[in-house]
């Protein structure tokens, strides 16, 4: 079964400073990999996705992703972190919908909370 | 209708009592999800709707939960005889399944279920 591991349930980072987010993924076979950002009491709202094309995934807000393999891992960063940005990032994996396992279910790590320091 | 729409936003229910959860999705998006959040942790897989398949119903935590959708549109998420650990927050997203575009979720806002 898919796993997601995030590491570090809370980050903290000075305002203007690098942001890093780790995940890893477990799965034989490259899943597609996302990125999930949830503001206090609203809904997750998707930032980027892995879908198997380029490695280096562009999101919203200034985010990105690098999808390694050797690594199994789908690392969110951000050049420089904005006060906006505080709140809880989830990463997400499901099976590539076209390798035949059958399987939508999009399995979600538990979550890291970024805090932003002025 | 332009997102997704659960309601209500927030339950506040009686422990015993059975409660009904909605979810509009985007029109148009054939798959359907419910997750639940608890406090503090990552979300849970519930139930998955496809098209006219079969539910994909493995993530239901008991035999009190249970969840409907008509074609390809509402659906409702009951919990009947609620208990206290069922307090959480349930989301429901969809998405279209179609090319490579559509494997990203929307989500809706969720509701927030307290059970006293």
């Amino acid at each position: 079964a898919q796993s997601v591991t995030q590491l570090g349930s809370h980050v903290s980072v000075s305002e203007g400073a690098l942001v890093l987010l780790r995940c890893n993924y477990s799965s034989s076979v490259p899943p597609y990999l996302f990125w999930y950002v949830q503001y206090p009491n609203q809904g997750l709202q998707l930032l980027l996705k892995y879908t198997s094309a380029a490695t280096l995934v562009k999101g919203i807000n200034g985010f990105e992703a690098e999808f390694k393999k050797s690594e199994t891992s789908f690392h969110l960063t951000k050049p420089s972190a904005h006060m906006s940005d505080a709140a809880e990032y989830f990463c997400a994996a499901r099976e590539d919908p076209y390798s035949g396992a059958g399987s939508y279910q999009l399995t979600f790590g538990k979550g890291t909370k970024l805090s932003v320091i002025p | 209708g332009a997102g997704v729409s659960q309601s209500p936003s927030n339950k506040v229910t009686e422990k015993g009592k059975d409660v009904e959860l909605r979810c509009d999705p985007i029109s148009g998006h054939t798959a359907l999800y419910w997750y639940r959040q608890r406090l503090g942790q990552g979300l849970e897989f519930l139930i998955y709707f496809q098209g006219n398949s079969a539910p994909d119903k493995s993530g239901l935590p008991s035999d009190r939960f249970s969840a409907e959708r008509t074609g390809e549109s509402v659906s409702t998420l009951t919990i009947q005889r609620t208990q206290q650990e069922d307090s959480a927050v349930y989301l429901c997203a969809s998405s279209l399944e179609v090319g490579v575009s559509g494997y990203g979720y929307t989500f809706g806002s969720g509701t927030r279920l307290t059970v006293v």
